[in-house]
């Protein structure tokens, strides 16, 4: 079964802090995707990456950048992590940009 | 501002008839659309895709796309308590833009 992987499913960090989400997809795909997911707001992008080495901002890229060193690791680290980045965390990847995206189980981050 | 627009809900439908849910697009060069099934607390989860104008059925799916009017819509027949989710349409252009989705209640 194919799988996209997020490292932990509940996470508490305090302000300021430097924090890492991990992403894994064991599928070969070229493409990765970082969302958060807040109520009434849906899914709004945050990084994406269609290659190794290669990053885009979505349309929310404040107080985030991301990591791709390796194809199935794909990185969202919050610089200086504050109350409001405090969601829902999705990451996604797909084979083609035409084909349907596969989450992973989504990382809680609370930032007090 | 190309956008995806769902209406919110919640659409309650009683358990075996036929739940409709529709969404629309702005960006006319949209080629793939999506519908996504998610569980309150939960990821979500592929549950259709269609390409072409037309019906496009899987099991007790059908989603339906209509590119002159730039309209989507997935049926869900036979409804079952477990068809109780969150569904979100998404639309690939130039990139995949979701919609905010349509809280589902089916009735027992």
């Amino acid at each position: 079964d194919v799988k996209v992987t997020q490292s932990s499913r509940y996470l508490v960090k305090r302000t300021g802090e430097k924090v890492f989400l991990e992403c894994v997809q064991d599928m070969d795909h070229e493409n990765m995707f970082w969302y958060r997911q807040d109520p009434g707001l849906g899914l709004r992008l945050i990084y994406f990456s269609y290659d190794v080495k290669m990053k885009e901002k979505g349309d929310i890229p404040e107080g985030y950048s991301v990591s791709r060193e390796k194809k199935e690791r794909f990185s969202l680290i919050l610089e200086s992590a504050s109350t409001n980045q405090t969601s829902m965390y999705l990451c996604a990847s797909n084979g083609d940009t035409g084909y349907g995206y596969t989450f992973g189980s989504g990382t809680r981050l609370t930032i007090v | 501002q190309k956008e995806v627009e769902q209406n919110s809900g919640p659409l309650s439908v009683p358990e075996g008839a036929i739940a409709s849910l529709n969404c629309t697009y702005s960006d006319r060069g949209s080629q793939s659309f999506f519908w996504y099934r998610q569980y309150s607390g939960k990821s979500p989860e592929l549950i259709m895709f269609i390409y072409s104008n037309g019906d496009k059925e899987d099991g007790r799916f059908t989603a339906q796309l209509n590119k002159a009017s730039q309209y989507v819509s997935l049926l869900i027949r036979d409804s079952q308590p477990s068809d109780s989710a969150t569904y979100l349409c998404a639309v690939n252009g130039d990139k995949i833009i979701f919609g905010k989705g349509t809280r589902l209640h089916i009735l027992p």
